[in-house]
């Protein structure tokens, strides 16, 4: 069964410092997510794309975080300069059609900023 | 979306059936009624949507009440590997809203 993959699995970074979350989303899904959870609370959304741009955003996502689809199968989420509240687990979303359609969930990035 | 109330934990007997209450009173009509569940750290799970009538597919059941005010999530044979965090969330959007959910422990 076809699967939404993120790498890395744990990443550790300094204060200040830039970091690439990568997600590989389903071969045939059109719409990506990020969204979030710091440890101990709840899921929250991030971003949604949709043919190559941002289609909607929460306030989370200021201007320290972007989303890029640099090939036709990457989905990669920078933080251009961590801070401590960063630290969460990032999890990654696919979905073939935008609505009431399942999004698929990836296994997540725990982000640990130092 | 329309905000979602559930039982903060539950447990259950492995093999028994395992239902899991949801209230929705606000929900609007094109609002679908979505169930994913969390097992610990691992990224949320799609189980089962429905927007008027009952569900069934290979992971559970969904009885959605006639009035779309409540709804229950029916695990048919609980197992140990279904110990999670079960989330009903009312969707027709782009983003899911999670709450806090219902903890399910399945006991053997």
């Amino acid at each position: 069964e076809p699967e939404v993959t993120q790498t890395p699995s744990h990443q550790v970074t300094q204060m200040g410092q830039e970091v690439i979350l990568r997600c590989v989303p389903i071969s045939n899904h059109l719409y990506f997510y990020w969204y979030r959870q710091i440890l101990g609370q709840k899921v929250e959304f991030l971003v949604s794309f949709y043919n190559n741009e941002i289609s909607e955003k929460s306030e989370i996502f200021d201007d320290q975080f972007s989303v890029e689809r640099p090939d036709g199968s990457n989905f990669t989420l920078k933080i251009r300069s961590t801070k401590l509240e960063d630290s969460a687990m990032y999890f990654c979303a696919s979905a073939r059609e935008q609505g009431t359609y399942e999004q698929y969930f990836g296994p997540g990035t725990r982000l640990t900023v130092t | 979306d329309a905000k979602t109330t559930q039982p903060t934990s539950m447990d259950c007997a492995e093999g028994r059936a395992a239902n899991l209450p949801c209230n929705h009173s606000t929900i609007s009509g094109n609002e679908y009624v979505y169930w994913y569940r969390q097992i610990h750290s691992q990224g949320p799970q799609y189980i089962i949507h429905g927007l008027k009538n009952n569900e069934t597919n290979e992971m559970a059941s969904l009885i959605i009440t006639e009035d779309r005010k409540s709804s229950t999530l029916i695990l048919p044979h609980a197992t140990l590997r279904d110990t999670a965090v079960y989330y009903c969330i009312a969707f027709n959007d782009y983003k899911l809203s999670f709450g806090a959910g219902t903890t399910v422990t399945v006991r053997a």
